[in-house]
C-alpha cells in the first residue's frame, strides 16, 4: 500500500539552527500538507500546497516557516531559526483529489534545545 | 469556516464493553469526515472516512461511525472494546472551499481501555 514518508523520524537541533523536514508524498498525488502536534495539543494546520505554491497557511506559518518541493517527489519544511517552543511533532499530508483522503505521514518529532 | 468540537476529551471503558466516542461538526460546504487514531508516539492512522456516499460507515478494527446531518454529528463506536484500542482519537473535518483541502482536527479524545 503505498505510504508517506517522513525523514527523519526524530530531529534534535539547538535554538538559532535552521532545520529542513522532509517528506516524500505518494507518488501521483496533487495536494501537500505539513501539520503540527505540540506535545499534549491538538493537531494543527500550518500550509497546504498545490500546483508548486502554497494554497493556504495558518497564522503559525510566519515568516520563519517556508516550504518547497524542489525535485517534484520530496516536499520540504524548513525552519530558519528554530525557537524552543517549535518542538513539536511535525506531520506531512498528501491527497490525490482536493477533499478525498489525506494520507499522513508517521511524523517528525523535532525537539529543539 | 468549519470547526470540529470532540465533546469528550476522556472515556475510559472496561475491555468488553462499547465504546462511544463522540464528534460534533460545523462546516459552510457538504463536509468529508475523518476518524484517525494515534497510538503513544506513533502517527496518524485513519480508521474511516465520510465522504458523501453511505451515511454509516465501516472502518478498521470493527469501528463504524454514522454521518447524522441534522444533528452535525459523526460519533465513533466500536461494539466491544480492546485493550489495544487505548489511544488518542480524533475526529476531522475536511473543506471544499480552498483551492486545496485543508483538514480541521478536533481536539483529541484520550480512550482509556480497563482490564
Amino acid at each position: 500500500e503505498p505510504e508517506v514518508t517522513q525523514t527523519p523520524s526524530h530531529q534534535v537541533t539547538q535554538m538559532g539552527q535552521e532545520v529542513i523536514l522532509r517528506c516524500v508524498p505518494i507518488s501521483n498525488h496533487l495536494y501537500f500538507y505539513w501539520y503540527r502536534q505540540i506535545l499534549g495539543q491538538k493537531v494543527e494546520f500550518l500550509v497546504s500546497f498545490y500546483n508548486n505554491e502554497i494554497s493556504e497557511k495558518s497564522e503559525i506559518f510566519d515568516d520563519q516557516f517556508s516550504v518547497e518541493r524542489p525535485d517534484g517527489s520530496n516536499f520540504t519544511l524548513k525552519i530558519r531559526s528554530t525557537k524552543l517552543e517549535d518542538s513539536a511533532m511535525y506531520f506531512c499530508a498528501s491527497e490525490g483529489e482536493r477533499n478525498t483522503e489525506a494520507f499522513f505521514g508517521q511524523g517528525t518529532r523535532l525537539t529543539v534545545v | 469556516a468549519q470547526s470540529v468540537t470532540q465533546l469528550d476529551s476522556h472515556v475510559s471503558v472496561s475491555e468488553g464493553t462499547p465504546v462511544l466516542l463522540r464528534c460534533n461538526y460545523s462546516s459552510s460546504y457538504s463536509p468529508s469526515l475523518f476518524w484517525y487514531v494515534q497510538h503513544p508516539n506513533k502517527g496518524l492512522q485513519l480508521l474511516l472516512k465520510y465522504t458523501s456516499a453511505a451515511t454509516l460507515v465501516k472502518g478498521i478494527n470493527g469501528f463504524e461511525a454514522e454521518f447524522k446531518k441534522s444533528e452535525t454529528s459523526f460519533h465513533l463506536t466500536k461494539p466491544s472494546a480492546h485493550m489495544s484500542d487505548a489511544a488518542e482519537y480524533f475526529c476531522v473535518v475536511s473543506a471544499l472551499n480552498t483551492n486545496a483541502g485543508k483538514s480541521t482536527f478536533g481536539d483529541g479524545t484520550t480512550l482509556t481501555v480497563k482490564p
